[in-house]
């Protein structure tokens, strides 16, 4: 298996732009989950889905995120409009539930805005 | 609500060295603990996990990891630290299927 696939590995914008980061999980894991990480607060989690439906996204930071899983083999996150202060990286985990805490893990998204 | 302590933000040992990373945590009930390693540029690689039973866990890479409930700590322990050891490394608790990670402790090897 490929593993979780994120791109792009690394994007640079400008503030105001839109950002989309795009996730494959891994075939047959029916959770999937979006982190962010920074120096200042560390990895933390933004929103989970289950069998493509979000479950909690008490982690998305304010309105200007959004995320959607249109099928199970794809995600997205989406930036609109970006700051300066959503410079992070992001990862993208999925989970076959079996068991339910095991999370593999993209290799991240290092987004720059500027 | 449940939260994860790495007390060392970097370490550095030299190779071939025994190694103790240490992880507290704050949780009501059973935790279920976890150790993930994060190479430079990579995603995270889960290590090992505690649900229950044995307090002593092994895991990848010659690593292990003691859970004691008395202390509140899951230390990760490796005997001998080889150079492609260096990396960042997080503990995490679940918490109604959420991960919740420490600030990560960054180990260095020297040669």
């Amino acid at each position: 298996d490929a593993g979780v696939i994120q791109s792009p590995r690394h994007e640079v914008t400008e503030m105001g732009q839109e950002v989309t980061l795009r996730c494959k999980p891994i075939s047959g894991h029916d959770y999937l989950f979006w982190y962010r990480q920074t120096m200042m607060r560390g990895l933390e989690l933004l929103i989970y889905f289950n069998n493509n439906v979000p479950i909690d996204d008490s982690g998305m930071p304010e309105d200007r995120f959004s995320a959607k899983m249109p099928n199970a083999s794809f995600s997205t996150l989406k930036i609109q409009p970006s700051e300066p202060r959503d410079s992070a990286v992001y990862f993208c985990a999925s989970s076959s539930g079996r068991p339910l805490y095991e999370q593999y893990f993209g290799p991240g998204t290092r987004l720059t805005v500027t | 609500a449940q939260s994860v302590t790495q007390p060392d933000i970097h370490i550095t040992v030299s190779e071939g060295a025994s190694l103790e990373l240490r992880c507290n945590y704050s949780y009501g009930a059973t935790p279920y603990l976890f150790w993930y390693v994060q190479s430079p540029g990579q995603g995270l690689q889960l290590l090992l996990k505690y649900f229950s039973g044995d307090t002593l866990v092994q895991g990848i890479k010659g690593f292990e990891a003691e859970f004691k409930r008395s202390q509140s700590s899951f230390n990760l322990r490796k005997p001998s630290v080889h150079w492609s050891d260096a990396a960042e490394y997080f503990c995490a608790v679940v918490s109604n299927y959420k991960l919740t990670f420490g600030k990560g402790t960054l180990l260095t090897v020297n040669p």
